[in-house]
């Protein structure tokens, strides 16, 4: 079992809808959980750190479930420039200065 | 403030080639990484940094040196390029440890033939 995953896509949305992802790990010990934004030949960047609580950034909003180890983003009034690939990460507690990274999700938002 | 840079952008080796990917943050981040990108993989760690001088393995090692040669910059060498090294390569940097925001750079393009 992969130690991180995330279903692949494509998921194909029209404008304004909205779509969630969801990301399991292996690790139930995992302290630390992010999503990373990553564009078409581009190199990943920090979309929001997910905490136990839940937190929302604007139209983002993740969410931390431990007891089933996934963790959920939510997109809503999706926007063309939300097209991308996102990817799921974990810190797991051995890892020490190591991320564990998904495969990510591709979401593709037409007009 | 450039960030994470990394050289070259592309490049193309012959099988048993070797080449060094250079990377340097001008962040004055602690910790700087290696990752490999290939389709369907995900990211994966191939050696990091926790701070100057030191060097540790991370998930995929093999057929790879490092260098960590001052704080700023972080160097891959490839000793004797493999098709099986053809991949994106990311450095990535942070301020200390890996549960904090690591910043990438725009990646190397190899390919081995």
């Amino acid at each position: 079992r992969k130690e991180v995953e995330q279903d692949p896509g494509p998921f194909n949305v029209p404008e304004g809808a909205t779509v969630a992802f969801n990301c399991t790990y292996s690790n139930s010990a995992s302290q630390s959980f992010f999503w990373y934004r990553q564009d078409c030949r581009k190199e990943p960047k920090l979309l929001m750190s997910v905490y136990s609580s839940g937190n929302e950034d604007g139209r983002f909003t993740a969410q931390l479930n431990r007891a089933s180890q996934y963790i959920s983003l939510l997109i809503r009034d999706s926007k063309l420039s939300d097209s991308a690939t996102y990817l799921c990460v974990v810190s797991p507690p051995w890892a020490g200065n190591m991320l564990t990274f998904g495969g990510g999700t591709r979401l593709m938002v037409k007009p | 403030n450039a960030g994470v840079t990394q050289t070259p952008k592309f490049q193309v080796l012959k099988t048993g080639q070797s080449m060094t990917l250079q990377c340097a943050q001008d962040m004055n981040h602690n910790s700087m990484y290696w990752y490999r990108q290939d389709p369907g993989m995900g990211l994966r760690l191939i050696y990091y940094s926790a701070s100057e001088g030191t060097t540790d393995k991370g998930e995929v090692p093999n057929g790879y040196n490092v260098s960590r040669l001052n704080k700023r910059e972080f160097s891959l060498r490839l000793e004797s390029a493999a098709p099986s090294q053809t991949s994106v390569y990311f450095c990535a940097s942070s301020q200390s440890g890996g549960r904090e925001t690591q910043y990438f750079g725009p990646g190397t393009r190899l390919l081995v033939l």
